[in-house]
């Protein structure tokens, strides 16, 4: 079983809708990231959380919001999708306990705002 | 604010060819450095990561060398194969642990 899985791996969805992509590690790392990648943009950082009950803003966090109900459980929200909302989205974590930070991604989630 | 750059954005080389991916910073303050390997439409693993008082990582036939004064890292692949054929991505982190992403370089190894 992968480490760290997405769901859903692939959504469609309209202009206005409410949606949430979710992330599960079996890694028991304490940080989790969500990031979006658009086609020549790179990775951007949309939030992080470095434990339960510490979440933080990234560069483009505008129109997104996240939970982080568990240690393993980071979800990311989408509260009125729009277009510009395209792109492929990913879950990281990483483990303060190494001290090195590698950072171990999930598969991606596929998202397309109609 | 940091930036990351890799130059090329793009490479293509035949088979059997050492290469090299170069990848810049603009903020020398850097807590480590990460390579990562991207295939089409799936997630990053980590390739190499070099902490900031590291000079080099190596693991199989990647070597990554890091270069804090002058902001440079480079990721060296030797004896290309097809197989090799990804998106690299550099990743640099600074004090607060979360790491800025270059917008990669696409390689090819065509048999």
């Amino acid at each position: 079983d992968a480490d760290v899985t997405q769901t859903p791996r692939n959504r469609i969805t309209k202009t206005g809708k409410r949606i949430m992509l979710e992330c599960s590690q079996t890694k028991g790392h304490d940080r989790m990231y969500w990031y979006r990648q658009d086609p020549g943009l790179g990775l951007r950082l949309i939030y992080y959380s470095f434990d339960v009950k510490d979440i933080n803003k990234g560069e483009i966090s505008d129109g997104y919001s996240v939970s982080r109900q568990a240690q393993a459980k980071f979800s990311l929200s989408l509260e009125s999708a729009i277009p510009n909302q395209t792109a492929l989205y990913f879950c990281a974590t990483s483990d303060t306990r190494t001290y090195q930070e590698t950072q171990y991604f999930g598969p991606g989630t596929r998202l397309l705002v109609l | 604010k940091q930036e990351v750059t890799q130059i090329p954005a793009a490479l293509s080389v035949p088979e059997g060819e050492n290469l090299v991916l170069n990848c810049s910073f603009t903020d020398s303050a850097i807590y480590n450095l990460q390579w990562f390997r991207q295939d089409p439409g799936k997630g990053l693993t980590s390739l190499l990561l070099i902490q900031s008082s590291q000079r080099e990582q190596t693991s199989g036939r990647l070597n990554a060398s890091l270069d804090k004064s002058s902001g440079r890292s480079t990721l060296y692949i030797a004896a290309s194969q097809p197989g090799d054929s990804a998106t690299y991505l550099c990743a640099v982190s600074g004090g607060s642990y979360i790491p800025t992403f270059g917008r990669g370089t696409s390689l090819i190894v065509h048999p």
